[in-house]
């Protein structure tokens, strides 16, 4: 079973469209981390939340929403989508906030 | 503020020769620095982490250094394989969440 998983991998979409990524894990990890891969290969965190609160907000634009249900799943809600946005976005989950972290397989999201 | 530098950005090396890989962080209090390899298409993958309470960590043919008053720290692959080719990340982190502030990343390619 995969321990972090994303959905969808692939995502294919035009400018201005609203789209959401899933992201579960099954580490029974409290903490769960958005990262954001340019085209260039640069790694950013945009989010972490520990036990469904927001502990880190990058300052990342407000068109992004993430949304924690419970502690295993970690959603990224999207809107009014741009070029820049075109990224792959991996999800990761730690234990209690420490390390090491897991990382999903990634959600490669091309703009239109 | 936070800043983790990474050289150099593509290194080529025949099988067999050793690869070494170096970053630099800018936040003192950075304590934990793991080192992801990256294949084409697929996730992060942790294969070693250091933390500051330790200079030297070695695992087969990998081993990684720190020097916290001159907060560096080093990848070295020994003997070298096809399969090593990769991109790879080194990150540093503190206790602010657990959130990793990633290097750019080195594009090693191994020829046979």
């Amino acid at each position: 079973d995969t321990a972090v998983s994303q959905t969808p991998k692939y995502l294919v979409t035009q400018m201005g469209n609203d789209k959401s990524i899933k992201c579960e894990q099954n580490l029974g990890h409290d903490t769960m981390y958005w990262y954001k891969q340019d085209s260039k290969k640069f790694l950013k965190i945009m989010f972490s939340y520990n036990n469904k609160e927001l502990i880190i907000n990058e300052t990342v634009p407000n068109r992004f929403s993430p949304k924690s249900p419970d502690k295993a799943h970690l959603n990224l809600h999207i809107n009014s989508l741009e070029l820049g946005d075109s990224a792959v976005y991996f999800c990761a989950s730690s234990h209690r906030g420490q390390q090491p972290q897991h990382f999903g397989d990634g959600t490669r999201l091309s703009i239109l | 503020g936070e800043n983790v530098e990474q050289h150099p950005s593509t290194l080529s090396v025949q099988e067999g020769d050793s690869a070494v890989i170096k970053c630099t962080y800018s936040d003192s209090a950075s304590n934990y620095f793991p080192w992801y390899k990256q294949e084409l298409g697929k996730r992060p993958q942790l294969i070693i982490d250091i933390r500051s309470n330790v200079g030297e960590k070695k695992d087969q043919r990998i081993a990684v250094t720190l020097n916290k008053t001159a907060k560096h720290f080093s990848l070295h692959i020994t003997e070298t394989q096809p399969e090593d080719s990769a991109v790879y990340f080194c990150a540093a982190s503190y206790n602010q969440g657990g959130k990793l502030i990633f290097g750019q990343g080195t594009e090693l390619s191994v020829k046979p």
